[in-house]
């Protein structure tokens, strides 16, 4: 059993580069998300979708899109990196009554 | 908006022996979940136990165990019988009850196992 998925594991762009980040689960889930981890902050919702053809924004959403593509899969695109942007994201997928998500291994970022 | 506080930015714990983190946050909900995540040098983010507000019994899972004072707002973790393996960051969660999705996370708290 999978769990949560994450692809790339690590990445470097440079200013203006765009990328997306992909996530897949295998637990029938109907709810996804998309995390920031700074140091000393926590994590930071950027964008979830509450069930296959919805999106809403988080707390953190400016320069970046969601798309749920299906039900398994949820990306993250950065249209035009910046430096601010630089962090751990980590994609989530949780069962919508009892509450508690499922992360992924996390995607390191890093944006010159 | 709710916020969490995790007021142990470090703590430390001797091989063995009991450790206390400590959560409290701040809503004017009633129908909500509290969560406690592992986070080991691997950032991998695991699941340690969960909460519901409107149960009064507070959750174990092995020697993972929480004291949850609804009244006071606080939600502590207590980990038994220490081990080198339980060296992480902890984050505690909140998230409302049904009809919302987010997780509200306090900064974390870095524990420390000594041999």
């Amino acid at each position: 059993n999978a769990g949560v998925t994450q692809t790339p594991k690590f990445q470097v762009l440079k200013t203006g580069q765009s990328m997306t980040l992909q996530c897949a689960q295998d637990m029938n889930h109907n709810s996804m998300y998309w995390y920031r981890q700074d140091p000393g902050m926590g994590l930071r919702l950027i964008y979830y979708s509450a069930s296959e053809g919805t999106t809403d924004k988080g707390e953190v959403p400016n320069g970046y899109n969601v798309s749920r593509l299906n039900k398994r899969e949820f990306s993250l695109r950065l249209e035009s990196a910046a430096p601010s942007q630089t962090s751990v994201y980590f994609c989530a997928s949780g069962r919508d009554r009892e509450g508690e998500q499922y992360f992924g291994p996390g995607t390191r970022l890093t944006v010159t | 908006a709710q916020t969490v506080t995790q007021s142990q930015p470090e703590m430390s714990v001797q091989e063995a022996e009991t450790v206390t983190l400590s959560c409290t946050y701040d809503t004017s909900e009633s129908d909500y979940y509290l969560f406690w995540y592992k986070q080991p040098p691997s950032r991998q983010m695991i699941l340690v136990i969960r909460q519901e507000a409107y149960k009064q019994q507070n959750a174990t899972e092995n020697r993972f165990s929480v004291n949850f004072q609804k009244a006071a707002k606080s939600f502590s973790l207590k980990i038994s019988d220490s081990q080198l393996g339980d060296a992480a960051m902890y984050f505690c969660a909140y998230r409302r009850g049904a009809g919302s999705y987010q997780l509200t996370f306090g900064k974390g708290t870095k524990l420390s196992v000594i041999p």
